[in-house]
């Protein structure tokens, strides 16, 4: 069975830092790994996809790096903005799919 | 309009009622994913369909029941409802293939319901 794990739970810095939020996983027979954010109350927006045979995919001020062999996904978040507080969710598709708890990130005016 | 809706997005219902969420994209996406958010819990997901007619049991399929008879529809049904199923439901959509960019998938805005 599919374990994800975020950490850290919650991260809050101030604005302009970079910052690389965490994502492990205990089964490396993934389809793809994706990068979601969450704002309160709301659904989730994708913001990167990153297919089995990637190292990484890049959006904007977003970096996703995938290792399979160490069970390890991060996301780097360059000159961080008060808009970028959410929730950063990573998933993962197999067979099924397999979400993380979650890093709730709050950058700081 | 284009995209993937949800309806409705509150429902308040009493323990053992029926109630059925509607999910309906218009991306002609062949998978389809039904999923609860909960404190605690994240989200996990409940049931998932690859095409029409065809259905796959998630993580925590006990109490639901799904159908898929044309491919841009994903009901969810509570056949009867317990508070333990008080929570945010969510539908998804993607395509699929092995190496591809239509592996992305894409949600609603969420179904939140209430189980008295």
């Amino acid at each position: 069975k599919q374990e994800v794990t975020q950490i850290p739970a919650a991260l809050s810095v101030p604005e302009g830092e970079n910052l690389v939020l965490n994502c492990s996983f205990t089964d490396s027979a993934i389809y793809n790994l994706q990068w979601f954010r969450q704002d309160p109350g709301k659904g989730l927006t994708s913001l990167l996809l990153i297919q089995s045979s990637q190292r990484e995919q890049t959006s904007g001020r977003l970096n996703a790096s995938l290792d399979k062999s160490s069970g390890r996904s991060t996301l780097y978040i360059a000159a961080s903005q008060p808009g970028d507080s959410a929730t950063y969710l990573c998933a993962l598709r197999s067979n099924d799919m397999r979400f993380g708890a979650g890093t709730r990130l709050t950058v700081k005016p | 309009d284009a995209g993937i809706t949800q309806s409705p997005r509150y429902k308040i219902t009493e323990t053992g009622r029926q109630v059925t969420l509607m999910c309906h994209q218009t991306w002609s996406h062949s998978y389809m994913f039904w999923y609860r958010q909960d404190l605690g819990h994240g989200l996990r997901l409940i049931y998932y369909s690859a095409a029409a007619d065809i259905t796959d049991k998630g993580e925590v399929p006990d109490g639901y029941v799904v159908s898929r008879s044309k491919t841009e529809n994903f009901p969810l049904t509570l056949e009867s409802a317990t508070r333990s199923q008080t929570s945010v439901y969510f539908c998804a959509s993607s395509g699929f293939s092995r190496d591809s960019s239509t592996n992305e998938q894409f949600f609603g805005p969420g179904t939140r319901l209430t189980v008295l």
